[in-house]
């Protein structure tokens, strides 16, 4: 079983949809979570980290549910801009110096 | 500020050669990493570093071999390049590796292949 596993789509959506995705991570011991974005064949760039009572940041919000170990993001009034690739990221302490474990994403087109 | 760079961002070997691949980073970050990324596979760690002077092995380090002789660089060698290892490398610094001060900020990518 993967560390981190999402579905990876790819969700095809028309302009103005709400669209949501879902992530689950294996280790209970994970201790932050973070959504990054990443463009076509460009480099992931943090979107928004995950706080345990849940923050949205404009057409954006995150949530976490630490007892079924998941974590998910809901997009509003989706943009063209925003078709991209969207990676679950999860802060598994390892020895001395945590590390991030990414999924391997979930594709989103937004459609005109 | 430029961020994180790297060089070269596309190269091709063949089988046997070696290279190195430069990440630069002017953000005074401690940490930096080595991932690479193949389809449906995600972001793999290959080499990472908690500071100057020191590195440290993570999920994939086998074939290659990292330095961190200066805090803003961090190299990626690979000796022997195999097929298997075709495929997109990032480079990321992060100021620290707590909590929520772990974004990470990541370099354009190279994309190789070994033919």
């Amino acid at each position: 079983r993967k560390e981190v596993e999402q579905d990876p789509g790819p969700f095809n959506v028309p302009e103005g949809a709400t669209v949501a995705f879902n992530c689950t991570y294996s280790n209970s011991a994970s201790q932050s979570f973070f959504w990054y974005r990443q463009d076509c064949r460009k480099e992931p760039k943090l979107l928004m980290s995950v706080y345990s009572s849940g923050n949205e940041d404009g057409r954006f919000t995150a949530q976490l549910n630490r007892a079924s170990q998941y974590i998910s993001l809901l997009i509003r009034d989706s943009k063209l801009s925003d078709s991209a690739t969207y990676l679950c990221v999860v802060n598994i302490n390892s020895g001395s110096a945590r590390q991030l474990t990414f999924g391997s994403g979930t594709q989103l087109t937004v459609l005109p | 500020n430029a961020g994180v760079t790297q060089t070269p961002k596309f190269r091709v070997l063949k089988t046997g050669q070696s290279m190195t691949l430069l990440c630069a980073q002017d953000m005074n970050h401690e940490y930096m990493y080595w991932y690479r990324q193949d389809p449906g596979m995600g972001l793999r760690l290959i080499h990472y570093s908690v500071g100057e002077g020191t590195t440290a092995k993570g999920e994939v380090p086998d074939g290659y071999n990292v330095s961190r002789l200066k805090k803003q660089n961090f190299l990626l060698g690979l000796e022997s390049a195999a097929p298997s290892q075709t495929s997109v490398y990032f480079c990321a610094s992060s100021y620290g590796a707590g909590g929520h001060y772990n974004e990470q900020f990541f370099g354009p990518g190279t994309r190789l292949t070994v033919l």
